[in-house]
């Protein structure tokens, strides 16, 4: 069994539209991220929760909503989708909050792919 | 800025070949560097790291020493198998952020 699951893998829309990322983790673990990797390759850090708490949220525009319904789950939903937003978006988690500089101690999803056209 | 730069594949190798996978960096500090691999389906894992000049790490029979001279952290095994195909990404971790290279796919038949 996957231990970090995101879907879809792939995200194809609109300028305009509101779509959302789901992901679930098994490990246990009480922490649960959303990075977004430019074309560069850049991951970056938006957000993290903590057994549902939000405890990281960088500078990320509004339409941007992170929601954790159980601390297995950490879900992104953007809304107004821009050109700009198109890149990987990466869940992971950790079994204790890690961020900065313990990136080790991370475990990734597989990643989706969201292009905006 | 900082940037990671890898060889770009497909690699093909037969099983128990030897193999290398070069990465090279740019950094402003000293930044730590990681490779992770992605199996099919699966999310990024973290294989090895080393954090400063001179390190070398290893896991699985892979190994990569960081090289601040040449500012190379290439991967190697001496004999792979058929189960280490997947994609390896170098990585650099400076302050807060991380950096990927494009990724790395290796297939190795029986």
């Amino acid at each position: 069994d996957t231990a970090v699951s995101q879907t879809p893998k792939y995200l194809v829309t609109q300028m305009g539209n509101d779509k959302s990322i789901k992901c679930e983790q098994n490990l246990g673990h009480d922490t649960m991220y959303w990075y977004k990797q430019d074309s560069k390759k850049f991951l970056k850090i938006m957000f993290s929760y903590n057994n549902k708490e939000l405890i990281i949220n960088e500078t990320v525009p509004n339409r941007f909503s992170p929601k954790s319904p159980d601390k297995a789950h950490l879900n992104l939903h953007i809304n107004s989708l821009e050109l700009g937003d198109s890149a990987v978006y990466f869940c992971a988690s950790s079994q204790e909050t890690v961020w900065p500089g313990y990136h080790e101690k991370l475990f990734f999803g597989s990643g989706t792919q969201l292009s905006v056209l | 800025g900082d940037s990671v730069t890898q060889m770009e594949g497909p690699v093909t190798l037969s099983e128990e070949a030897f193999l290398t996978i070069n990465c090279t960096y740019t950094a402003t500090g000293y930044p730590s560097l990681f490779w992770y691999v992605q199996y099919p389906g699966e999310g990024l894992q973290l294989l090895l790291k080393a954090t400063k000049a001179d390190d070398k790490g290893s896991n699985k029979g892979f190994e990569a020493t960081y090289r601040k001279e040449t500012t190379s952290f290439h991967l190697e095994k001496g004999s792979v198998q058929v189960s280490d195909s997947a994609v390896y990404f170098c990585a650099l971790c400076e302050d807060n952020d991380m950096r990927f290279g494009a990724g790395t796919r290796l297939t190795v038949k029986p």
